[in-house]
């Protein structure tokens, strides 16, 4: 079945710090990935997707096939990350298809 | 464009009652989501709509939940009757045509709904 496991509920780093928020996939095809993020008082929107190989407010993530992760990482995090992110995985099931998310982890930046 | 609309932002009702949560998707999308956000599970999805046609229902929780998309501009998310464990954030999102799973969706600013 396919599920996304997002280990870490919260995730403490001070400013400056690298910053690596995990994700794990299940999925039998070839994936689709996708990291959205939620700052306080906003929508939740689109952060990056693996298809698309960028840089996003300077977040990177790169889907590892073997280890079936897509980690998401930041080499000096800003207090401005602090935020909630949700690593998602296409499901081709249905017409269109939607996504599968995870349940999320909360960056905490401390200045 | 202001974007996907939700209403009410936040509904404060007692067990047993009605309640309708309402969006308007973004002009010209034609895939419509319903999530709902809590602290233990998540952002689980509820149902999905393909030109207001429900795609996969699988996520409903039970039969008090029911969701409908009379046209390209509106849906709806009934619970009845509601009950404490539903208090949640409920999300509307929707997607533009063409490049499904692969393209963004774009997110409601959600409804906090909180059942006494």
């Amino acid at each position: 079945a396919q599920r996304v496991t997002q280990p870490e509920k919260l995730l403490s780093v001070f400013k400056g710090a690298p910053v690596e928020l995990k994700c794990n996939y299940s999925y039998s095809g070839s994936p689709e990935l996708f990291w959205y993020v939620q700052y306080s008082r906003q929508r939740l929107q689109l952060l990056l997707r693996h298809i698309s190989r960028e840089s996003i407010k300077g977040f990177t993530a790169d889907l590892n096939k073997g280890e079936t992760s897509f980690h998401l990482k930041k080499p000096f995090a800003q207090e401005e990350d602090s935020a909630m992110y949700y690593c998602a995985l296409g499901n081709y099931g249905g017409s269109q298809g939607n996504l599968i998310f995870g349940k999320g982890t909360k960056l905490s930046v401390k200045p | 464009d202001a974007g996907v609309i939700q209403s009410p932002r936040h509904e404060v009702t007692e067990m047993g009652q009605e309640v309708t949560l309402r969006c308007k998707p973004i002009s010209g999308h034609n895939s419509l989501f319903w999530y709902r956000q809590t602290m233990m599970r998540g952002l689980e999805l509820l149902i999905y709509f393909n030109n207001n046609v429900p795609i996969d229902d699988s996520g409903m929780p039970e039969d008090r939940f029911s969701a409908k998309m009379p046209n390209a501009s509106f849906s709806t998310l009934k619970i009845q009757p509601s009950e404490p464990r539903d208090s949640a954030v409920y999300f509307c999102a929707s997607r533009r045509p063409g490049l499904g799973v692969t393209d963004t969706q774009y997110f409601g600013p959600g409804t906090r709904l909180t059942v006494l």
